[in-house]
């Protein structure tokens, strides 16, 4: 079992409606979770940032946590072609010291204009 | 500010050959980490630096894969005698490294092809 599971997809939705994306982790006493965006041939780049359990805003953006069903997931809301991209999920495993970052193979999302 | 720069962003290397991937972080960020990034997957961690100390080369998958960051700034992941499975994007992020959860800001990589 990987540590950092995602649907690869594609997931494909229509412009301005909301996108789902979901992760599952393996490792219990993990405290960090990450949302990147990769576009086609480019550098992650962070989108979200979430430490405790519920809902946080930014935007257009909702990341969602629940420890306890190890599960982080991201809405997007009134999707744009633009947010066309992989989405990769990232997670700080616990662990004295233990600061890189692990991540899920990451979902490619679709938005149809 | 500027952000994380890498060079070469392309290289071309021959089975056997030796390279050497450079990273220079943003100015003032104390942790360095390398990812390597295979077609498809999410980056897998490589190696992280805590200024000029290594403190984790768990992910190095060989000893021909090996990093430095002497002065605490620039660092280079080296890969001696090159094989055609690290054909790969080689990621280099940096963070601030002040402790707790912190977010790493991604280099453009350098894409290394191994024929």
């Amino acid at each position: 079992q990987k540590e950092v599971e995602q649907n690869s997809g594609p997931l494909s939705v229509p412009e301005g409606a909301i996108a789902s994306l979901n992760c599952t982790y393996s490792d219990r006493g993990s405290q960090s979770f990450f949302w990147y965006r990769q576009y086609s041939g480019k550098s992650p780049e962070l989108i979200m940032s979430i430490y405790s359990n519920g809902d946080k805003e930014d935007g257009r953006f909702t990341a969602q946590l629940n420890k306890a069903s190890q599960y982080v997931s991201l809405l997007i809301r009134d999707s744009q072609p633009s947010d066309s991209a992989t989405y990769l999920c990232a997670v700080n495993p616990s662990g004295t010291g233990r600061r890189a970052l692990t991540f899920g193979s990451g979902t490619r999302l679709q938005v149809q204009p | 500010g500027a952000g994380v720069s890498q060079s070469p962003r392309y290289k071309v290397a021959k089975r056997g050959q030796d390279v050497a991937l450079r990273c220079d972080p943003i100015s003032g960020h104390v942790s360095l980490f390398w990812y390597q990034q295979a077609l498809g997957q999410g980056p897998e961690f490589l190696t992280y630096f805590q200024n000029e100390a290594q403190l984790d080369k768990s992910g190095l998958p060989s000893d021909r894969f090996f990093a430095e960051r002497p002065e605490g700034s620039v660092s280079t992941l080296k890969i001696q005698r090159t094989q055609q499975e690290d054909s790969a994007v080689y990621l280099c992020a940096s963070s601030l490294g002040q402790g707790g959860p912190e977010t790493q800001y991604f280099g453009p990589g350098t894409r290394l092809l191994v024929l």
